[in-house]
């Protein structure tokens, strides 16, 4: 039973047209993460949320924005995609952000044309 | 700072050979450590992970590692590969003091020969 959901498995998008990917949680856990997974690199983390509270990392680009309307969901919105943002995206969740503890769901892979 | 370091970007073993990736890290405090694992087009999932108890940890499909506080390693090892252990695995590290972060190496890619 997957338990970290991400929608949708793969997506294409153009140039400069904003997309968003989802992710859902059934776990009820308080942390949120978005990782970026570039082709033969190590996943960097974007941002995280604890509850409501949002944070960015420091060298995360403006273009990228996150939402988290309630605890089950998160959304990863690229406002201008370049070809340089194409990669796989990995949702994890963690409960109070025990990291021995970090699920992750199996990622969206973005393709820009 | 934290960081990893993985020696070898590929490792290539025989079905049934030892597998052994290596893994360095660096963290000015006590850290914690992980093995990922990540097959093709899929999410990571967690190997083992060390959190300051015992110093050898075994994890699933028959890994395991040792934290070698005075080499700062935490090399991964399985005494006799499957041709099903053919993926990219990930070490990691973050900070006890703070443990939202994880730091990940660059990977190594495992393939395993018949």
């Amino acid at each position: 039973d997957a338990m970290v959901i991400q929608n949708p498995r793969y997506q294409v998008t153009q140039f400069g047209k904003p997309v968003t990917l989802s992710c859902s949680q059934t776990l009820n856990h308080n942390v949120m993460y978005w990782y970026q997974q570039k082709s033969s690199q190590a996943p960097k983390l974007l941002f995280h949320y604890y509850d409501k509270d949002f944070n960015n990392e420091a060298d995360t680009p403006d273009n990228f924005q996150s939402r988290r309307p309630n605890t089950s969901f998160c959304f990863l919105d690229i406002r201008s995609p370049g070809l340089g943002d194409a990669a796989m995206y990995l949702c994890a969740t963690s409960r109070d952000g025990g990291l021995e503890k970090l699920f992750f769901g199996s990622g969206t892979q973005l393709s820009v044309l | 700072a934290q960081s990893v370091t993985q020696l070898g970007s590929h490792v290539s073993v025989s079905e049934g050979a030892l597998v052994l990736l290596r893994c360095n890290y660096s963290s000015s405090v006590p850290p914690y450590l992980f093995w990922y694992v990540q097959y093709p087009n899929q999410g990571l999932q967690l190997l083992l992970k060390y959190t300051s108890a015992a110093t050898l940890v075994k994890g699933i499909n028959g890994f395991e590692a040792e934290f070698k506080k005075s080499e700062t390693s935490f090399h991964l090892t399985k005494p006799s590969a499957h041709m099903s252990d053919a993926a990219e695995y990930f070490c990691a590290v973050s900070r006890m003091d703070s443990s939202y972060k994880l730091i990940f190496g660059s990977g190594t890619r495992l393939l395993v020969r018949p």
